[in-house]
């Protein structure tokens, strides 16, 4: 069974500050994928990077990063230049391929408070 | 992006009674949708694979016939919520799987959720 394991329940950072947030997982799978979604109050699920396990290079999407380290099954995203608008909570999920189905399974998430 | 819309936002009914929630692919055909259920302060727990045109899969420990799940057309799934109960109060997200054009992975859209309450 795959598990998403995220460490830090609640985080806060000052705005313009860099913050991470730790992800761990277990699987057996070969090929899957690692996601970091974003929640924020209104509660809509917000994809923020995808990382596909298969890539060695870190993926990057403007001041969301990512360092995936594949032996330790370590996926920690990092914020940099945070903004008042990345308050929300963040999960980690993995993604892999059951019965021909693609599948989640998400982490308990951090919630991120950026301070002005 | 995609976008993936619920209706309604937000129920409240009694006891008994049964819900209907609806999950729409706006503007792309999504063959396979998922259902999630999220307790306050915590993650999303899968609960149903809906597949167009065929029977839903189910999570172990999930009620089939608590949970109605029917996905009749490529753009539309409907999760029924029968005989509710209050501990079936909770978030509900519904995804709908759309085909990655820069990735071979088939990413999932969310919806903005729905609120049940039973009183």
């Amino acid at each position: 069974a795959q598990t998403v394991t995220q460490s830090q329940p609640e985080m806060s950072v000052q705005e313009a500050e860099t913050v991470t947030l730790s992800c761990t997982y277990d699987t057996s799978e070969n090929n899957y994928y690692l996601f970091w979604y974003k929640q924020p109050p209104s509660r809509q699920m917000i994809l923020v990077i995808r990382q596909e396990a298969y890539k060695q290079q870190n993926a990057t999407e403007n001041r969301f990063s990512v360092n995936f380290q594949k032996a330790a099954k370590s996926f920690s995203l990092k914020i940099s230049d945070s903004q008042l608008g990345d308050t929300a909570m963040y999960f980690c999920a993995f993604g892999f391929s059951q019965g021909g189905s693609e599948k989640l399974v998400f982490g308990k998430g951090t919630k991120l408070t950026v301070n002005p | 992006g995609a976008v993936v819309s619920q209706h309604p936002s937000r129920v409240i009914c009694k006891s008994g009674t049964s819900v209907k929630i609806e999950c729409r692919s706006l503007d792309f055909q999504a063959t396979t949708m998922f259902w999630y259920r999220q307790f306050p302060k915590k993650s999303l727990m899968l609960m149903a694979t809906s597949n167009e045109g065929s029977k839903a899969t189910y999570e172990q420990g999930v009620e089939k016939d608590k949970f109605l799940i029917n996905h009749a057309s490529l753009t539309l799934s409907t999760l029924t919520v029968t005989s509710a109960h209050p501990e079936d109060s909770s978030f509900y997200i519904c995804s709908a799987r759309a085909f990655g054009r820069h990735s071979s992975y088939n990413e999932q859209f969310f919806g903005p959720g729905t609120r049940l309450t039973v009183l």
